[in-house]
């Protein structure tokens, strides 16, 4: 079945500093790939659609100097938390959908980051 | 805008009983897609079942079965004989759109009790 990797699971880092987010489709190819935020107890929140080969997309109220998002190939897209504050602290996680018909309807999850700012 | 209701933050079901869990949608389109997910406590969101708009039988995979029903515009999730390893949060999620994306309900917390 289609597999998305998420690296890290769990990160620590200082305010201020950045954290890269990685999410990897290992076995398809997925031109769109998804981020959400995940607040302890609260449902996932969609921030951006990456797009790969073009800028991503957004939510309101997301914002995309903060959390900026390249899909440079059509197994990666990465999340950059740009300048970190205590309330960026959560839990991210990517999802991807198959272009083709392995899987046209499921979208499967990375495993998930968590996010510490201190 | 799309909404998805989940009415019920908890549900506790015994061992071996069947339980249903609500979900209700609110939207405008023709061609969408209903989705369960699983996320037990170590955070992975695990896809259970999914059912499209213009599917005219209810969908299931092994233990779950989605009731769906499209003029009340709700897709329940039944998990039959209930395991301990259920114990997890369920969320009922809808697609729709050219990049399909996703909006989740709030969540059930479902507990298992042996």
């Amino acid at each position: 079945g289609a597999v998305v990797s998420q690296h890290p699971s769990r990160v620590i880092c200082k305010s201020g500093t950045s954290v890269k987010i990685e999410c990897r489709s290992l076995d398809f190819q997925a031109t769109t790939m998804f981020w959400y935020r995940q607040f302890p107890k609260q449902s996932l929140m969609l921030m951006a659609t990456s797009n790969e080969g073009s800028k991503a997309t957004y939510e309101q109220g997301v914002e995309k100097d903060k959390f900026l998002i390249n899909h440079a190939s059509l197994t990666l897209s990465t999340l950059t938390v740009t300048s970190a504050h205590p309330e960026d602290s959560s839990f991210y996680i990517c999802s991807a959908r198959p272009g083709t018909a392995v899987n046209n309807y499921g979208y499967t999850f990375g495993s998930g980051t968590r996010l510490t700012v201190v | 805008a799309q909404k998805i209701t989940q009415t019920q933050p908890g549900m506790f079901v015994q061992e071996k009983e069947a339980v249903t869990l609500d979900c209700t949608y609110d939207t405008s389109d023709q061609s969408y897609g209903l989705f369960w997910y699983k996320q037990p406590s170590s955070g992975e969101m695990i896809f259970l079942i999914y059912q499209g708009s213009y599917d005219e039988q209810n969908a299931t995979e092994g233990r779950y079965s989605l009731n769906f029903q499209k003029a009340r515009k709700s897709a329940n999730l039944v998990i039959s004989a209930s395991q301990l390893g259920d114990s997890a949060m369920y969320f009922c999620a809808m697609g729709r759109g050219s990049n399909y994306k996703l909006t989740f309900g709030k969540g059930t917390l479902l507990t298992v009790n042996p």
